[in-house]
């Protein structure tokens, strides 16, 4: 079974339409959590930290469920700039462990 | 600042060659861990580096290895090449848990 598991994609959605990725993971004393940015051959960029009692970044919500080891992202009001794929990332006794990525696609 | 460089930025080797892949952290930061990514799917965790002792180690066979050096920078070798290695060699330096990723090392084998 694999560490981490994300839905692959893709999502097409309009512009400003709203969108959640949901994500998995394993090991039940994972310590923290990630969403990572990806743009098509470049390399990853930290989106926000996952917190326990969910965390706000302008348009970008994260929430985490540790009962369910359950991960998401929510984005809302969706940018063209918004097209990328997002990394799922766990990290567990000095182990990052990435998911597959799920990529999402915002059309005019 | 300069952020996490990687070099080259391209190679091509064949099978059963030998590959150093370089990396320089950023200013102050301790860390640096080796990632693998293969088209399509997330990077995989090689290696990471704290104070030049190796802190974690994925599930790779031992012709990948690593070592960090007093400056902080990394290398990463993999040996006997084979056409399964061909992927993205991605180095990040981290400031606790966040990594920052250098643009990697593209490596074909042929």
């Amino acid at each position: 079974r694999k560490e981490v598991e994300q839905d692959p994609g893709p999502f097409n959605v309009p512009e400003g339409a709203t969108v959640a990725f949901n994500c998995t993971y394993s090991n039940s004393a994972s310590q923290s959590f990630f969403w990572y940015r990806q743009d098509c051959r470049k390399e990853p960029k930290l989106l926000m930290s996952v917190y326990s009692s969910g965390n706000e970044d302008g348009r970008f919500t994260a929430q985490l469920n540790r009962a369910s080891q359950y991960i998401s992202l929510l984005i809302r009001d969706s940018k063209l700039s918004d097209s990328a794929t997002y990394l799922c990332v766990v990290y567990n006794f000095n182990k990052f462990y990435f998911g597959s990525g799920t990529k999402l696609n915002v059309k005019p | 600042d300069a952020g996490v460089t990687q070099s080259p930025t391209h190679l091509i080797k064949t099978r059963g060659q030998h590959v150093t892949l370089r990396c320089s952290p950023i200013s102050g930061h301790k860390s640096v861990s080796w990632y693998q990514q293969v088209l399509g799917q997330g990077p995989q965790f090689i290696f990471q580096y704290y104070e030049k002792e190796e802190r974690g180690r994925g599930n790779f066979p031992d012709r990948f290895s690593a070592r960090q050096f007093p400056n902080y920078s990394s290398e990463l070798n993999v040996n006997a090449l084979l056409l399964g290695d061909s992927a993205l060699y991605l180095c990040a330096s981290s400031l606790g848990e966040k990594l920052f990723f250098g643009s990697g090392t593209q490596l074909s084998v042929l």
